[in-house]
C-alpha cells in the first residue's frame, strides 16, 4: 500500500524554537490531516485541511494544503516540552494513507 | 461522547491462541477501520467497514477476521495468533461522505504473541 513520504524522521530542538515538517505523495488527495501521538496512546487529530492552498491554524500549530494537492506542511511555533511526541500526516481520497511519522524531542 | 474505545489495552498471547479485540464508537460514524502500527512501517489498514453488515479487506488482512453487526461495534478477531502479529492495533472511525473526512482513533491495544 501507499505510504506518504514524511520528513524529517526525527527532530531535536530547544524549547522556544519553531518546527517545520512536511509530507509528500505521488497521488493527489482531497484531504490532508495531521495527527500527534503520545507514547502509549492513539493518534489525536490536530488539524484537517480540505482545499488546495488552505492554511489552517490551531493555537501554535499551522498547517497548509499544498497547491498541487500532493503535499502538506505543519509548523509549530515557540515549541514547549509538551509538544514532544510523534507527528503523523495522513492523506485521504477514498482511503487513508499515512506518513511514517516525525519524532519530535523538545529540550528544555 | 467517549469517542472510540478499545479493549483490552494490553494482551499477551501464545502462538496458536485466538482472541477478539473490541472496538466501539458512540459518534454514529458509518466508517470503521482497524490498523496495525509497527516500528518504521506507519499505520497499515487491516480491515474496514462502510456500514453495518459490510466489511472489506485492507492492505494486511491475512490472519484477521472482522464483522460489523451494529453501527457502534467493530471487533477484530485473531484466529490463530502468530508472533508476526505482535503489534499495536488501532481502531478508527469517521463519517461517510460529506465535506469532512476526519478520522478518529481509539487508544490502541498492545498485543504480544509469544
Amino acid at each position: 500500500g501507499q505510504q506518504l513520504n514524511q520528513s524529517p524522521q526525527s527532530m531535536f530542538i530547544q524549547e522556544g524554537e519553531d518546527v517545520s515538517m512536511n509530507c509528500t505523495s505521488s497521488s493527489i488527495f482531497n484531504t490532508w490531516l495531521w495527527y500527534k501521538q503520545d507514547p502509549g496512546e492513539g493518534p489525536v487529530l490536530l488539524i484537517a485541511l480540505y482545499k488546495a492552498g488552505e492554511l489552517t491554524s490551531n493555537g501554535r500549530l499551522t498547517a497548509q494544503f499544498g497547491i498541487t494537492r500532493k503535499d502538506s506542511f505543519l509548523n509549530i511555533s515557540a515549541s514547549i516540552p509538551s509538544d514532544v511526541g510523534i507527528y503523523f500526516c495522513a492523506g485521504s481520497g477514498n482511503q487513508f494513507y499515512f506518513g511514517t511519522g516525525t519524532s519530535l524531542t523538545v529540550i528544555p | 461522547n467517549a469517542g472510540v474505545t478499545q479493549t483490552p489495552k494490553f494482551q499477551v498471547l501464545k502462538t496458536g491462541q485466538s482472541m477478539t479485540l473490541q472496538c466501539a464508537q458512540d459518534m454514529n460514524h458509518e466508517y470503521m477501520s482497524w490498523y496495525r502500527q509497527d516500528p518504521g512501517m506507519g499505520l497499515r489498514l487491516i480491515h474496514y467497514s462502510v456500514g453495518a453488515g459490510i466489511t472489506d479487506q485492507g492492505e494486511v488482512p491475512n490472519g484477521y477476521n472482522v464483522s460489523r453487526s451494529t453501527t457502534e461495534d467493530f471487533p477484530l478477531r485473531l484466529l490463530s495468533a502468530a508472533p508476526s502479529q505482535t503489534s499495536v492495533y488501532f481502531c478508527a472511525s469517521r463519517r461517510r461522505g460529506g465535506s469532512y473526512n476526519e478520522q478518529f482513533f481509539g487508544p490502541g491495544t498492545r498485543l504480544t504473541v509469544l
